[in-house]
C-alpha cells in the first residue's frame, strides 16, 4: 500500500551544523505533512507542519520544504544543538478522516 | 495549552489479565483521539481512531475485541488491551485532535506494557 518512508534511518552531525532530514512519500493525495521529534521513553511533540499548497514554511530554527513533484518533504534544521538528538518523523494526512501515516525515523545525533 | 496525558505511564501485567490505559486532554475538549502502538526502534502505527460517543474505527488488523476503545467524553479515552500476550508489549501512545477542519494532534507521553 501507500505509505511514508525515510531515505535516512541515521544522522550523525556536530553541534552547530545545519541537519537536514528527508522523507519520501508515494500519496498523492496527501495534503498536509507534519514533522515530530520523539525523544526516547516520550511521545511524538509537534515541530511544524505544511500544507500542499506551499512549499516552504519556516519555524524557529527549522524549515520545512516540500516537492509535489518528486513527492519529498525535507525538514532542516539550523545550528544543530544536542537537544535536538531524537527521532524525527514525517507524518502524511491519512487517506480518511483527520488521521496520520507515519513515516519510518530518522535519528538524530548530535555529537559535540 | 493541548497538553494530553496518559495514565499509567508503564505497567506491567501477567498473561491473560487486561489492562486499562486512560488517555486526556487536560486544557482541550476532544472529539477525536487516536491510539497508536510503537515497537522498539519502529514508526508509530495507528491502532484506531476514537470518535466520542460513538464507536472506535479501528485500522486493518487491528483486533477491535481484543483492544477496546471508549471514548465516553470530550476529554477521555481509554484503551483495555484484554487478555494480554507477550507478544501485545508495546509503547501505546495517544493522541488528540483538537477538532474542526484540522490535522493537528498532540500526543500523550506514552505507556510501556509489558505483558510477561
Amino acid at each position: 500500500g501507500e505509505s511514508v518512508g525515510l531515505h535516512l534511518p541515521t544522522l550523525s552531525v556536530q553541534e552547530g551544523d545545519n541537519s537536514i532530514i528527508n522523507c519520501a512519500y508515494s500519496n498523492s493525495a496527501s495534503d498536509y505533512f507534519i514533522w515530530y521529534k520523539q525523544e526516547s521513553g516520550k511521545g511524538p511533540q509537534f515541530i511544524i507542519d505544511i500544507r500542499s499548497n506551499m512549499d516552504k514554511r519556516q519555524g524557529q530554527r527549522v524549515t520545512v520544504l516540500l516537492n509535489k513533484t518528486v513527492k519529498h518533504l525535507s525538514l532542516q534544521i539550523a545550528a544543530t544543538q544536542p537537544g535536538d538528538s531524537a527521532v524525527y518523523f514525517c507524518a502524511e494526512n491519512a487517506n480518511s478522516g483527520y488521521a496520520l501515516n507515519f513515516g519510518k525515523g530518522t535519528s538524530l545525533l548530535v555529537t559535540p | 495549552g493541548a497538553v494530553v496525558s496518559q495514565h499509567p505511564s508503564w505497567v506491567i501485567c501477567k498473561s491473560g489479565t487486561s489492562v486499562k490505559i486512560e488517555c486526556r486532554s487536560l486544557d482541550f475538549q476532544a472529539t477525536t483521539m487516536f491510539w497508536y502502538r510503537q515497537f522498539p526502534k519502529q514508526s508509530l502505527m495507528l491502532m484506531a481512531t476514537s470518535n466520542e460517543g460513538s464507536k472506535a474505527t479501528y485500522e486493518q488488523g487491528v483486533e477491535k475485541d481484543k483492544f477496546l476503545i471508549n471514548h465516553a467524553s470530550l476529554t477521555l479515552s481509554t484503551l483495555t488491551v484484554t487478555s494480554a500476550h507477550p507478544e501485545d508489549s508495546s509503547f501505546y501512545i495517544c493522541s488528540a485532535g483538537l477538532g474542526g477542519e484540522t490535522y493537528e494532534q498532540y500526543f500523550g507521553p506514552g505507556t510501556r506494557l509489558t505483558v510477561t
